[in-house]
């Protein structure tokens, strides 16, 4: 089946330490996203990728980093930084940009990230 | 400055009723709409769309209606069932790359359907 992972579930780390989170997807989409949700929020963009080897910063980019070297994965690391790490994350992709029906984006389960 | 706004943290509605949940913009430049839902610890799922040349969109129980001047939409369900309990979050978009320059989340509103 066609989707997109994210892996772990679950996520621990101390504070200090950088960590990378996985995503990868299947649909064959150009588009990828990471985002991040604190409670009581709504997702908030950190960096987007339209193309393989190109990435943008988001509304909240600092403290974390992210590669594109192939189309089906787009890792994002929290890096020592990020001020507030312990959050949501929610990777999604989608469909070339050029066809504008399909602005729909497909999110992965996501990933709680917990510094400790 | 929120581009997006959900007023309404949470909404409790009756099984069998209409629920509408309402979502205000401030951008004009926002030209394609989107509305997912949300169950906790998952990630968001699409439910339905409107583009800004239309003031209506149907999809079986999901209606969502866009008012362009009042920079205003809604998203009616009806009839609302147990499973339509979740959180709702309005997404709009610009078309300039459209999707693939990531959607503007509001805060989302929290759905409760009571039996």
């Amino acid at each position: 089946d066609g989707g997109i992972t994210q892996s772990p579930k679950y996520l621990f780390r101390k504070e200090g330490q950088n960590v990378t989170l996985s995503c990868e997807q299947n649909l064959n989409h150009d588009a990828m996203y990471w985002y991040r949700q604190d409670p009581g929020q709504g997702l908030r963009l950190i960096y987007y990728s339209q193309i393989v080897n190109d990435f943008q910063k988001g509304d909240i980019a600092e403290g974390y980093s992210v590669s594109r070297e192939k189309k089906e994965s787009f890792p994002l690391t929290v890096t020592s930084a990020q001020k507030n790490p312990t959050a949501f994350y929610l990777c999604a992709s989608s469909l070339p940009a050029a066809r504008e029906d399909y602005n729909e984006q497909f999110f992965g389960p996501g990933t709680r990230l917990t510094v400790l | 400055d929120q581009q997006v706004k959900q007023n309404s943290p949470s909404l409790s509605v009756q099984e069998g009723r209409i629920s509408i949940l309402n979502c205000d913009y401030t951008n004009s430049m926002f030209d394609y709409f989107l509305w997912y839902k949300k169950y906790p610890a998952e990630g968001p799922t699409f439910l339905i769309s409107i583009s800004s040349i239309k003031d209506k969109n149907e999809d079986g129980r999901f209606t969502v209606f866009l008012n362009k001047s009042a920079k205003h939409l809604s998203l009616h369900i009806v009839p609302s069932q147990p499973g339509d309990s979740a959180v709702y979050f309005c997404a709009p978009s610009m078309y300039s790359g459209g999707g693939a320059d990531g959607l503007t989340f509001g805060k989302g509103t929290h759905l409760i359907i009571q039996p």
